[in-house]
């Protein structure tokens, strides 16, 4: 079974570093692209980035760009979502999810993780 | 402002069918065959439906049904259940640069 095991709520204050994570197991890992996505109740759902566990290809939305680091570390089979000095604008759910068949256009998100909740408030 | 438009909410009752737009522009919806819609529970993440404009994954009942006519896709439930109470959000591919655009959201309210 298919599963992406998201890693808990967090909460932080502006100016701190965060790196929420996103475990995946069920499949071969490596073959298939994982997104992140951000959810929050102004905008809805925002595309932020995809990574390919394989090779470590990442795409960035032109809006998170510079914004947080996505990584993979393909021993655990686990991607990472990164924040070298968040802002109250980033509190919102971050959800990873699957790009299906292993390709990166086409076939929608097939899995999602359950999200993680990020508050930045001082 | 989300990037696609979809109706805030939409409500009927059981067994009635509803239908739910998604309009975006020719460097989204209307460029590609790559849209794909999600229904989202309280306090879940969101499920895939229908990926590719109008194709179900497996285990998807087949009352729901996708189609895209223009820089409009639609997202149609028919025979209406009480499950079906959730957020639906369309998604398209947008191109090299942003490759995914979702909408803002519709809340399905089963009367």
């Amino acid at each position: 079974e298919v599963q992406l095991v998201q890693s808990g709520a967090e909460v932080k204050k502006p100016g701190e570093s965060l790196k929420i994570s996103c475990k995946a197991s069920g499949y071969s890992f490596g073959n298939y692209w994982i997104a992140w996505v951000r959810q929050t109740p102004g905008k809805g759902l925002e595309w932020m980035g995809v990574i390919y566990p394989g090779d470590s290809e990442t795409r960035y939305s032109p809006s998170f760009q510079g914004q947080v680091t996505i990584s993979v570390d393909k021993s655990i089979n686990t991607a990472y979502l990164q924040w070298s000095t968040l802002q109250a604008s980033d509190s919102a759910m971050y959800f990873c999810a699957r790009r299906s068949r292993g390709v990166l256009i086409g076939g929608g998100f097939d899995y999602w993780g359950h999200g993680t909740r990020v508050t930045v408030s001082s | 402002q989300s990037a696609l438009t979809q109706p805030r909410s939409v409500s009927g009752s059981p067994g009635q069918s509803v239908t739910i737009s998604c309009t975006g522009t020719a460097r989204d919806v209307g460029g590609y065959n790559f849209v794909s819609w999600y229904q989202q529970h309280p306090g879940k993440g969101p499920k895939l439906i229908i990926f590719d404009v109008s194709s179900r994954p497996s285990g998807v009942p087949d009352r729901f049904s996708g189609s895209k006519s223009g820089n409009t896709a639609s997202l149609t439930i028919s025979g209406l259940q009480p499950e079906d109470e959730a957020d639906y959000f369309c998604c398209s591919y947008a191109g090299s640069s942003t490759y995914s655009v979702f909408g803002g959201g519709t809340k399905v309210t089963v009367l």
